[in-house]
């Protein structure tokens, strides 16, 4: 099988930068995609093959990648913000999918 | 608009079997991937199983290979995931979702899910 590291949590103050992480020995080859998601609602999808960001999803939320780590950020992090982040990514042969273990993201 | 409306779930004795289906409407289905992904009460997302545009790769996690097979209808619009011998560790919220025109593209519209319980 194949595994994505990410931290448990993360915590930022509102307005400040939020940087979260996403390990896997295979991201240099494969995309990575990221979800958001909030308490009882289905994931949303945030960021898509490692920097994209979908229709509708606000400019503070960015992606980018180096090596075996991708790396999710939120510029200027509002309490709406607050929500576990999963990242998403395939291993080297592009037949078997993973999800890192997530990241709850706090707004203090 | 875009939407996928899961079904099927419920609660079920270990061992048995179980059919998911989920509705997709608002979008070419027969033109995207389609992904289940699960969810067990206070975990994390665990992907389940994709499927190809034309149904000609399935690809499944470790964890329910040789017991889940998902499939898709295309002329009816519908994505299925038939369980069987199933297990108290699947139980969960389980979500379909829109995938790409590839299977490793990122899954940009989810349904709310269905819940399976598996228990005694």
């Amino acid at each position: 099988s194949y595994e994505l590291t990410q931290p448990p949590s993360v915590s930022v103050s509102p307005g400040q930068t939020a940087r979260i992480t996403c390990s896997g020995d295979a991201l240099p080859k494969q995309y990575a995609h990221w979800y958001q998601q909030k308490p009882g609602q289905a994931p949303v999808l945030v960021i898509y093959k490692d920097s994209e960001r979908p229709s509708g999803i606000p400019e503070r939320f960015s992606g980018s990648s180096s090596g075996t780590t991708v790396t999710l950020t939120i510029s200027g992090v509002q309490a709406a913000d607050e929500a576990d982040y999963y990242c998403h990514s395939a291993d080297s042969s592009g037949t078997y999918l993973v999800f890192g273990g997530g990241t709850r993201l706090t707004v203090l | 608009q875009v939407q996928l409306v899961e079904s099927g779930g419920g609660v079920v004795q270990p061992g048995r079997s179980l059919r998911l289906s989920c509705a997709a409407s608002g979008f070419i289905f027969r033109s995207y991937g389609m992904h289940w992904v699960r969810q067990a009460p206070g975990k994390g997302l665990e992907w389940v199983a994709v499927i190809s545009y034309d149904g000609s790769d399935k690809y499944y996690a470790d964890s329910v290979k040789g017991r889940f097979t998902i499939s898709r209808d295309n002329s009816k619009h519908t994505l299925y995931l038939q369980m069987n011998s199933l297990r108290v560790e699947d139980t969960a919220v389980y979500y379909c979702a829109k995938g790409g025109s590839g299977v490793l593209d990122g899954m940009d519209v989810w349904g709310q899910g269905t819940t399976v319980t598996v228990s005694s």
